[in-house]
Order: C-alpha cells, then sequence, then structure tokens
C-alpha cells in the first residue's frame, strides 16, 4: 500500500511569492491535515480536512489557506510569503474517524529567501 | 506554558540500553497518546498508538500513559544504533476525528555503538 506522497519535495520561492504544496493521502483515506515544523516551534497544526470540508484550523494566518479534492488529495497554499515561513510542511492522512491514526508523508521543504 | 513539555535533549546511550522518554501535558481533554519517530529530512514515523491510561507493548516497545500525572513514557528496550532518531510525543482530545494533533518538541536520542 502506498504511503502519503507530497510533492514537490524541496522549494525555495522569494518574499512575497505564492506556493502551493501537494499532498497524497493513502488511499482510502478522508482525513487530510497539515503541519508546520520549524527548530523553534516544532510541529504545528495548520488545518484538517475530511470529505473536502475543513473541519479544524490552528492558529495561523489566513495567508495560509488549503482545499481537498473529490479524490481526497489535497493542497495548502501560502501567499505573500515570509522569511519566517521556511519550514518543513507535512501532511497527515487517517480514515478521520474517532480511534484512528495519522500517518505523515515526508514533508516539503520550503526555503523563502 | 505549552500544552506539551517533552525533554529536547539530546540523549545519548550505549547499545543495548533500556531508553526512557517521558512527556508532561495540561489538557485534561488529551484522551488519545501518541509518539511518532522521525529520522533526519524524513517524515514522523508512528510508533505507538495507545487511548486513555495503562500500558502497550510493540516488540521492543512500551508506551505507558499515566492520566492522573498527565506523563506519559515510551520505553525502547535493547537499543539499537538504528533508534537514534528525534521521538516526538503527540496528543489529541479527538483521535482521529480532526486529526489535531498536539506535538512535544521532540527528544534527540543517539544510542552509540
Amino acid at each position: 500500500k502506498a504511503g502519503v506522497t507530497q510533492t514537490p519535495r524541496y522549494l525555495i520561492k522569494t518574499r512575497g511569492q505564492q506556493v502551493t504544496l501537494s499532498c497524497s493521502p493513502i488511499s482510502g483515506h478522508r482525513s487530510v491535515s497539515w503541519y508546520q515544523q520549524t527548530p523553534g516551534q516544532g510541529l504545528q497544526f495548520l488545518f484538517e480536512y475530511f470529505s473536502e470540508t475543513q473541519r479544524n484550523k490552528g492558529n495561523f494566518p489566513g495567508r495560509f489557506s488549503g482545499r481537498q479534492f473529490s479524490n481526497s488529495r489535497s493542497e495548502m497554499n501560502v501567499s505573500t510569503l515570509e522569511l519566517g515561513d521556511s519550514a518543513l510542511y507535512l501532511c497527515a492522512s487517517g480514515l478521520g474517524l474517532r480511534g484512528t491514526e495519522a500517518f505523515f508523508g515526508q514533508g516539503t521543504r520550503l526555503t523563502v529567501v | 506554558q505549552k500544552e506539551v513539555e517533552q525533554d529536547p535533549g539530546p540523549l545519548s546511550v550505549p547499545e543495548g540500553a533500556i531508553v526512557s522518554l517521558n512527556c508532561t501535558y495540561s489538557n485534561s481533554a488529551f484522551q488519545y497518546f501518541m509518539w511518532y519517530r522521525q529520522y533526519s529530512r524524513k517524515g514522523p514515523e508512528l510508533l505507538m498508538y495507545t487511548y486513555s491510561s495503562g500500558n502497550k507493548e510493540d516488540g521492543r516497545f512500551t508506551a505507558q500513559v499515566d492520566k492522573s500525572s498527565k506523563y506519559i513514557s515510551l520505553f525502547i528496550r535493547d537499543s539499537q544504533p538504528s533508534d537514534s532518531a528525534t521521538y516526538l510525543c503527540a496528543m489529541s482530545a479527538s483521535g482521529g476525528a480532526t486529526n489535531k494533533l498536539i506535538f512535544g518538541t521532540g527528544t534527540l536520542l543517539a544510542v552509540q555503538p
């Protein structure tokens, strides 16, 4: 069974640009959640989508947005990039039911210069 | 104060030692407790998933949860150099529903051959 796939693996962007990251969940999983990992703050929850609906959202500015498609694939968009957005962005997929696990992808490393 | 506290280490042990990793938390709503292992430049890998208080064993790994003390532990028996990684504890009030996990900062473990 294929795992969670995130593309691209690495990105370099300039301040002020926008970026779109993609996540393909494990087959059969309807929940996709996104996390930001930085050395200073660790892993922080961005938002979660289930069956194309955002169910939960973390404390990030509106520049961070996401969506989920009918095939459960998800995209995350960051607009007006800032230097502080440099991080490893991780996607996790799961069945989305109470008591079920979340499995992470390898992440997309975003560098903003 | 952070919701989840974890000693960042680094923790260095000789091969074959028993390793004890711990986290404390403040939110009594947490019911689901996880341990992830993260190798450098990789995504977190789920090791253990437990619900409420008690012990769970899987091979060389044992997870313990003490909800009365708000304290969780991961024990690794017969540690191997391949266990060298960052270990992250994570917690959730709703389990897989919404998949909003609150992470500790991670403990860096080095197992010396």
